[in-house]
């Protein structure tokens, strides 16, 4: 499915880099999302985005830094990260945020810390 | 709880029947939804059911909704090496998604 996509597919990083995943979906949807998915745990929901204002920010650390310039493009900017925020970071989108409306992912960056 | 529970493994043979099996805790929650995901993939949409309907069938797909139990199950016909991949399925809990861990379907030849 190619409706939302997501570069890199992979990165590696040190503790003391910055860098941003991107996101972008060609759906005409209005919310958008950050997951993270680690081995052995249900997926973490990050933040979410509707019309391009955060409605939801669930205890994410501040060096996990989100930004949504449109309602197509979600950006996740990364600093100082610790070895456990190695995960499978996904994307996803929505119509809106509504209970009935399904949410339709990305591949994911699969990010690794050195 | 506030888990959305699935158990972590099934294993079948090709051209069996397999069933996924997930338990729920929102009453409430409206629509339920099934995932798949494959290696290297993020989620795929497969199917989905609102919660006044007790059952929704899709080509192969067959989900099953007791609100009662709050137990929700999806059974793959003819299970193929193909449908090889983790299912979870989730809730909409308040305009969220809460997923479950996940079930690895593997299948054998």
């Amino acid at each position: 499915e190619t409706g939302v996509t997501q570069t890199p597919r992979h990165l590696v990083m040190g503790m003391t880099n910055k860098k941003s995943l991107k996101c972008e979906q060609h759906l005409g949807h209005n919310a958008m999302y950050w997951y993270k998915q680690s081995a052995k745990k249900p997926l973490e929901l990050m933040f979410v985005y509707s019309l391009e204002e955060r409605v939801e920010n669930n205890s994410v650390p501040s060096r996990f830094s989100p930004e949504c310039p449109n309602s197509s493009h979600l950006f996740l900017h990364l600093h100082t990260l610790q070895p456990e925020d190695s995960a499978l970071y996904l994307c996803a989108s929505s119509l809106t945020t509504g209970n009935n409306q399904p949410q339709h992912f990305g591949d994911g960056t699969r990010l690794s810390i050195l | 709880g506030e888990d959305v529970e699935q158990s972590l493994f099934l294993s079948v043979r090709e051209g069996d029947s397999s069933v996924i099996n997930c338990t729920y805790t929102d009453s409430s929650s409206t629509y339920l939804y099934w995932y798949k995901q494959e290696p290297g993939a993020g989620l795929q949409l497969l199917t989905y059911i609102f919660s006044n309907m007790d059952m929704k069938q899709d080509q192969r797909l067959t989900v099953l909704l007791n609100k009662k139990d709050k137990h929700l199950s999806l059974r793959i016909a003819d299970t193929q090496t193909g449908d090889s991949a983790i299912y979870f399925c989730a809730e909409s809990r308040r305009g969220k998604l809460i997923f479950g861990q996940g079930t690895e379907l593997s299948v054998k030849p």
